[in-house]
């Protein structure tokens, strides 16, 4: 069974721009949630989506929003980006929402923002 | 404010020991807590996880354990290998969807053969 993926896998921006990031989860899975990563403040939730339905949102701005697909895939999206937003986002699906429900990661996308 | 703390960024074993891990939490609504690992240029795998219900919970050479009276959560690894070299987050869920986890900064670990 084929992992989560995570397209691109580095991605080099400068201030002012927009990304977009793709997660493909697991088959089967049906919530994927999105984290960001970096050095000092770890893996941060960003949001969660489930059924094409947005469940969860962490506390970013709105430069920060996402979708997801009816075949589970998923996008997240960042406007008008600044350097603080490098980092590695990563994806994470499971099959369903609610404890217990193991998440499994991608590899994450390097975001690099110049 | 972090409502799920890994205060040592590091710990380094030697091989066949016995690592500890530690992690302290804020919120009392947690009632699940999970364990990643994490290798560089990989996302995080999951290892063990534990409910509120339990103190104890034992999958092969890993094991955590749960102190809900003094908000703290440990993952001991024994024997220690030194494959088990990356960093460890702790997470936690208040019970609602598990796609709102509250990580822990991480502890690398260094398992010295």
């Amino acid at each position: 069974k084929a992992g989560v993926t995570q397209t691109p896998r580095y991605l080099i921006k400068t201030r002012g721009q927009q990304v977009t990031l793709s997660c493909s989860p697991i088959s089967g899975h049906r919530s994927v949630s999105w984290y960001q990563q970096t050095p000092g403040q770890g893996l941060q939730f960003l949001f969660e989506y489930f059924s094409e339905t947005q469940r969860n949102k962490g506390n970013f701005p709105g430069r920060f929003s996402g979708r997801q697909f009816s075949n589970s895939r998923s996008e997240m999206n960042v406007s008008t980006l600044e350097l603080g937003d490098s980092a590695l986002y990563l994806c994470a699906s499971s099959l369903g929402t609610g404890i217990p429900n193991e998440q499994f990661f991608g590899p994450g996308t390097r975001l690099t923002v110049l | 404010d972090q409502q799920v703390k890994q205060n040592s960024p590091s710990l380094s074993v030697q091989e066949g020991r016995i690592s500890i891990l530690n992690c302290d939490y804020t919120n009392s609504m947690f009632d699940y807590f999970l364990w990643y690992k994490k290798y560089p240029a990989e996302g995080p795998t999951f290892l063990i996880s534990i409910s509120s219900i339990k103190d104890k919970n034992e999958d092969g050479r890993f094991t955590v354990f749960l102190n809900k009276s003094a908000k703290h959560l440990s993952l001991h690894i024994v024997p220690s290998q030194p494959g088990d070299s990356a960093v460890y987050f702790c997470a936690a869920s208040d019970g609602g969807s598990q796609g709102n986890l509250i990580f822990g900064k991480g502890t690398k670990l260094s398992v010295k053969p």
